[in-house]
């Protein structure tokens, strides 16, 4: 079984910071995904990632994942409250397997 | 910007009840799922559907789940007999089917079972 271990599971800090969250498995991902999800709504996808090593940016959001592919992580610079919500990892077994695997996520609470 | 969209957005249920669960996906996608998440927990695979039939399915999706695309639009999820730990967010979600999965989810439905 193939798990994702997201950490941390709460962040709150202050606007203007930086923050990194991560997303871990022992397990090797074909491509991983990166949502954020507001409260009673859906995940909304940001970002796919499917070269070990790769690194992506979205505005002030910089996702990378990991050379073996077991792993990522999700940079925000000087956050700001609007960045707050549920950030989620998806990993994808790839080739005809289209099953994602989800974290746990991670709660950012952004303060003015 | 195109959109799965998903009804009801809420659903009142009782236990032993069939409700159906309808998504109308993207309208190029290929590849359709279903999710669930119950309350405070991660978001769980149930089913992926990929020309007419299940491509995989997880243990959760027993046989009292079934998917049907009835139409060219709408892709649905029946349950035939709810248990009150049926109650979850039901998201539906679509791929194009390249390579990756990329899919994108609908707003949910939100099934209270009682």
């Amino acid at each position: 079984t193939q798990l994702l271990e997201q950490s941390p599971q709460f962040l709150s800090i202050q606007e203007g910071e930086n923050l990194t969250v991560y997303c871990n498995s022992s397990s090797v991902f074909s491509s991983l995904q990166w949502y954020r999800q507001e409260p009673g709504e859906g995940p909304v996808l940001l970002v796919t990632v499917v070269t070990g090593g790769e690194v992506k940016k979205l505005k002030r959001l910089t996702f990378q994942f990991g050379d073996a592919r077991k792993d990522s992580s999700l940079h925000i610079t000087a956050a700001q409250p609007g960045d707050t919500g549920l950030y989620l990892c998806a990993g994808g077994g790839g080739g005809s397997n289209y099953k994602l695997t989800f974290g746990k996520g991670t709660l950012l609470t952004v303060n003015p | 910007e195109p959109e799965v969209t998903q009804t009801p957005s809420h659903q009142v249920t009782q236990m032993g009840q069939e409700v159906i669960l309808r998504c109308v996906p993207i309208s190029n996608h290929l590849y359709f799922y279903w999710y669930r998440q119950i309350l405070g927990q991660k978001v769980e695979f149930l089913v992926s559907f990929y020309n007419n039939e299940i491509s995989e399915k997880s243990e959760i999706f027993d046989d009292q789940f079934s998917v049907e695309r009835p139409d060219g639009s709408n892709f649905t999820l029946k349950i035939r007999s709810t248990k009150l730990e049926d109650s979850a967010m039901y998201f539906c979600a679509s791929s194009e089917g390249t390579s990756y999965p990329r899919p994108y989810f609908g707003p949910g439905t939100r099934l209270l079972v009682l």
